[in-house]
């Protein structure tokens, strides 16, 4: 059983740039679901996908996006980068929508310069 | 409008000793809780939950309580390695619709002191 996998580790941007994050699902997984963590603080949920389709969002700005692939391996993209992006981005898991437990990759560090 | 609170940013407790994290909620609506532990540059790793219709649950070293009228938890860890040095995370739930999503407490860091 294969776990949830990201890619980039680590990614250094300039302001106003663009960026896609990638994420490869548990094997078994529907859901996905993408978290902000910023330093000091607890992840903040961004969205959740569910067979293809966006099934709940945090309160992020639309600059922030993402999709689902029938694979279920999901991609986050972030638009016109602000300073304030800067965090580790986590990608969870889980085996069906409205469950309770998730698995997390081991994030994305992305820094905004 | 911080749902679920850690008030402790950091612990020191001595290996062999017990370990006790405390986690406070102010939404009735969540119905389940989780703790995460986190090392540096990985992922949160699940570590043990608890249901709302129960007040204890126990796994191993690692035991939570949660006392529903007080809208607290706790992990309790006995006894304590320094391999348990790292973020403990608490975090909560409610199902909404088809559509659950974690909220999180900033995390305490743990320093388990051989």
């Amino acid at each position: 059983e294969t776990g949830v996998t990201q890619s980039p580790t680590h990614l250094i941007k300039t302001r106003g740039q663009q960026v896609t994050l990638r994420c490869s699902s548990q094997s078994g997984h529907n859901t996905v679901s993408w978290y902000q963590q910023a330093l000091g603080q607890g992840p903040q949920f961004i969205f959740q996908y569910y067979r293809e389709e966006e099934n709940g969002r945090g309160n992020f700005p639309p600059r922030f996006s993402g999709l689902q692939f029938p694979n279920y391996s999901s991609e986050l993209n972030v638009n016109a980068l602000e300073l304030d992006d800067s965090a580790l981005y986590l990608c969870a898991s889980s085996p069906q929508t409205g469950g309770n437990r998730a698995f997390f990759g081991q994030g994305t560090r992305l820094t905004v310069v | 409008d911080q749902q679920v609170k850690q008030n402790s940013p950091s612990l020191s407790v001595q290996e062999g000793r017990i370990s006790i994290l405390n986690c406070d909620y102010t939404n009735s609506m969540f119905d389940y809780f989780l703790w995460y532990k986190k090392y540096p540059a990985e992922g949160p790793t699940f570590l043990i939950s608890i249901s709302s219709i129960k007040d204890k649950n126990e796994d191993g070293r690692f035991t939570v309580f949660l006392n529903k009228s007080a809208k607290h938890l706790s992990l309790h860890i006995v006894p304590s390695q320094p391999g348990d040095s790292a973020v403990y995370f608490c975090a909560a739930s409610a199902k909404a619709g088809n559509n659950r999503k974690l909220i999180w407490g900033l995390g305490t860091s743990l320093a388990v002191n051989p």
